[in-house]
């Protein structure tokens, strides 16, 4: 079935640094992706539609220079967390539209801790 | 716009009950509906979907939904509860013509007790 891989689990950083978050399909070719963020007990909300080779489109209230998107290959999109601050201590989780299979399918989410 | 409320934060049910985990959504045009379970610090896990079609889904793990277009609900059923059913359930809604993007609903968080 279709599988998504998105590394690190979780991840430590220091207050002003930047932190990449991977998110890989691993049996099949995503053109769109989707990356997440959920705070603790709550729901998803949708950060950004990353689509292959063009510009990510993100959602109001997002800020596009502090998480970057880029999906430059059909298996893989990246979120960038630039200048981390504590307020951006979250899960993140991605997920891929995954040609009919399941419709979505779902990374393993990323814990992000900034000190 | 598109939206799924899940009114009850949280459903207690003893192992071996019937479970049933409410869910109804708003949206533009025909609906896809997805149920989702997420267990402490992973991703979502599919459960099942609809489409189009019969409107009770089967799925994963003995779960079940059924589609009422009449009263827009997709509520989550399974005819008995285990206590590895306890997890965290979404319920996520997409509109036909839409640029493919999930709402979910706020969660509902399944107890399952012996």
């Amino acid at each position: 079935g279709a599988v998504v891989s998105q590394h690190p689990s979780w991840v430590i950083c220091k207050s002003g640094t930047s932190v990449k978050i991977e998110c890989r399909s691993l049996d099949f070719q995503a053109t769109t992706m989707f990356w997440y963020r959920q705070f603790p007990k709550q729901s998803l909300m949708l950060m950004a539609t990353s689509n292959e080779g063009s510009k990510a489109t993100y959602e109001q209230g997002v800020e596009k220079d502090k998480f970057l998107i880029n999906h430059a290959s059909l298996t893989l999109s990246t979120l960038t967390v630039t200048s981390a601050h504590p307020e951006d201590s979250s899960f993140y989780i991605c997920s891929a539209k995954d040609g009919g299979f399941h419709g979505y399918t779902f990374g393993s989410g990323t814990r992000l801790t900034v000190v | 716009a598109q939206s799924v409320a899940q009114p009850e934060d949280q459903v207690n049910v003893a192992e071996g009950n019937p479970l049933t985990v409410k869910c109804t959504y708003s949206v533009s045009g025909n609906p896809y509906l997805f149920w989702y379970v997420q267990y402490p610090n992973r991703g979502l896990q599919f459960l099942l979907k609809y489409i189009t079609g019969d409107n009770l889904v089967k799925g994963s793990y003995g779960f079940e939904a059924e589609f009422n277009k009449s009263q827009t609900s997709f509520h989550l059923k399974k005819p008995s509860a285990l206590v590895s059913d306890s997890a965290l359930y979404f319920c996520a809604v997409r509109g036909t013509g839409t640029a493919s993007k999930l709402t979910f609903g706020t969660g509902t968080r399944l107890q399952v007790t012996l």
